[in-house]
């Protein structure tokens, strides 16, 4: 079967950095998305990454590897309007968006 | 703001009642999409439709019947559901672009189920 995997939830303090990781098994991959979600609101789309390595965005960064089945999201200089809950998604050899259950990131002052 | 809109934002309904969600997106997008997100589980694809035809119907009961009128519009009309319906359920839009085919979310409809 496919399948992600990132962790449930994660804690950071502001002004930190912090890696949310995901992996994934899937049939075939065209694509790796990251999704953030505050509370209550739309998931809005952060990243994408279809090569390996690092793709920056201002205080976030993607990175792949899809050799490992492998990815992580970066975010740096924390704000309080980071916390949120961090989706996972890959597009597989049919072009099908599989997810992960998400990563609730919460942070500290 | 996304340029997706749900109505409503929340929707009480008992388990013999007929209700619909609405959906409108002003991006101009070519495909439509309803999701199902349920606490600490993955996103579940229930539907999607593209240029306004159904291409993909991923085993969803049929208490649940999606109607897309226009390339701007999706409904999805509900009756007689059971309690473990309760969710929150989100629609999408993306246009085709054969590369990064983002997609745009609307902030869902949280639906009990009583």
């Amino acid at each position: 079967g496919q399948n992600i995997d990132q962790p449930t939830e994660m804690t950071a303090t502001e002004g930190a950095i912090v890696q949310i990781n995901c992996t994934y098994q899937t049939s075939g991959f065209n694509g790796l998305f990251w999704y953030q979600q505050h509370a209550g609101e739309a998931p809005t789309f952060l990243s994408y990454n279809v090569l390996d390595g690092l793709e920056e965005k201002g205080r976030f960064s993607s990175f792949l590897s899809r050799s490992k089945g492998y990815s992580y999201l970066l975010l740096k200089e924390l704000q309080m309007k980071d916390s949120a809950s961090y989706l996972c998604a890959v597009r597989d050899e049919d072009y099908q968006l599989i997810w992960g259950a998400g990563t609730k990131l919460i942070i500290k002052p | 703001e996304t340029g997706v809109t749900q109505t409503p934002r929340h929707l009480v309904m008992g388990m013999t009642n007929k209700k619909s969600l609405k959906c409108e997106q002003h991006l101009g997008h070519n495909a439509m999409y309803w999701y199902k997100q349920s606490a600490k589980k993955p996103l579940e694809l229930m539907f999607v439709y593209s240029l306004e035809e159904r291409v993909e119907n991923n085993s969803v009961p049929s208490r649940f019947s999606p109607e897309c009128p226009n390339s701007s519009h999706l409904f999805l009309h509900l009756h007689t559901l059971q309690p473990e319906d309760s969710a929150l359920y989100l629609c999408a839009s993306s246009q085709a672009t054969g590369d990064v085919e983002k997609l745009f979310f609307g902030s869902g409809t949280q639906l009990s189920v009583l």
